[in-house]
């Protein structure tokens, strides 16, 4: 079956730092793989999803997102984190071979400081 | 368009009890799912529903039942409601219809439900 891991479960990043959040995702052909973020309270709102063809993806709120197939990853990027990007990120893939439901990471936790 | 809506925002059963968890979309899309979220396990799918009258296991099924009379509803039902089953529930919809958006899930803003 398709897996995604994020091996950190906390990130504490500066205001204004750059920050990447590390996926690895098991599967043997191209994947599918989105990053979902989730402010405290609310439900998750999609930033980005690769399907095929460039290998660097961009969503919105200025994240971007590079898959390497030679690394099995699909690491989140943004240049210059904001006190409003403090929130859980869960990446994902498709669990079957349908749209029949995703595969969560168990989520990676940003903590902004000051 | 409402997108993914979910009733109740919030609910407090006592073990044993009944309830049923509303979700619906007027996106007109095929597929719909349920997951629960519990902290440091991500989200984990109980069931999901390829199109009206086809439903199916995920990764948690035991202790929901699912139907899905119509493409816009798909209801979460606890026949017997018990604490490990306090949780977040999250309701989600995907278009199904073949192609790379069939993939993309749009998420409704959850349930919270705790079970004395």
């Amino acid at each position: 079956a398709q897996s995604v891991t994020q091996p950190d479960i906390h990130i504490t990043v500066s205001e204004g730092a750059s920050l990447e959040l590390r996926c690895n995702y098991s599967y043997g052909a191209t994947p599918y793989l989105f990053w979902y973020v989730q402010s405290p309270g609310q439900g998750l709102q999609l930033l980005l999803k690769y399907f095929s063809g460039d290998t660097l993806v961009q969503g919105i709120k200025g994240f971007e997102a590079e898959f390497k197939r030679s690394q099995s990853s699909f690491n989140l990027r943004k240049p210059s984190v904001h006190w409003s990007d403090a929130a859980e990120y869960f990446c994902a893939t498709p669990q079957g071979g349908g749209a029949d439901g995703l595969t969560f990471g168990k989520g990676t936790h940003l903590i902004i400081q000051p | 368009n409402a997108g993914v809506t979910q009733t109740p925002k919030f609910q407090v059963l006592k073990t044993g009890q009944s309830m049923t968890l509303q979700c619906a979309q007027d996106m007109n899309h095929e597929y719909m799912s349920w997951y629960r979220q519990d902290p440091g396990m991500g989200l984990r799918l109980i069931h999901y529903s390829v199109g009206a009258g086809i439903t199916d296991q995920g990764e948690v099924p035991n202790g929901y039942n699912v139907s899905r009379s119509t493409t816009e509803d798909f209801p979460l039902r606890l026949l017997s409601a018990a604490p490990s089953q306090t949780s977040v529930y999250f309701c989600a919809s995907s278009p199904g219809t073949g192609g790379l958006g069939s993939y993309e899930q749009y998420f409704g803003p959850g349930t919270r439900l705790t079970v004395t």
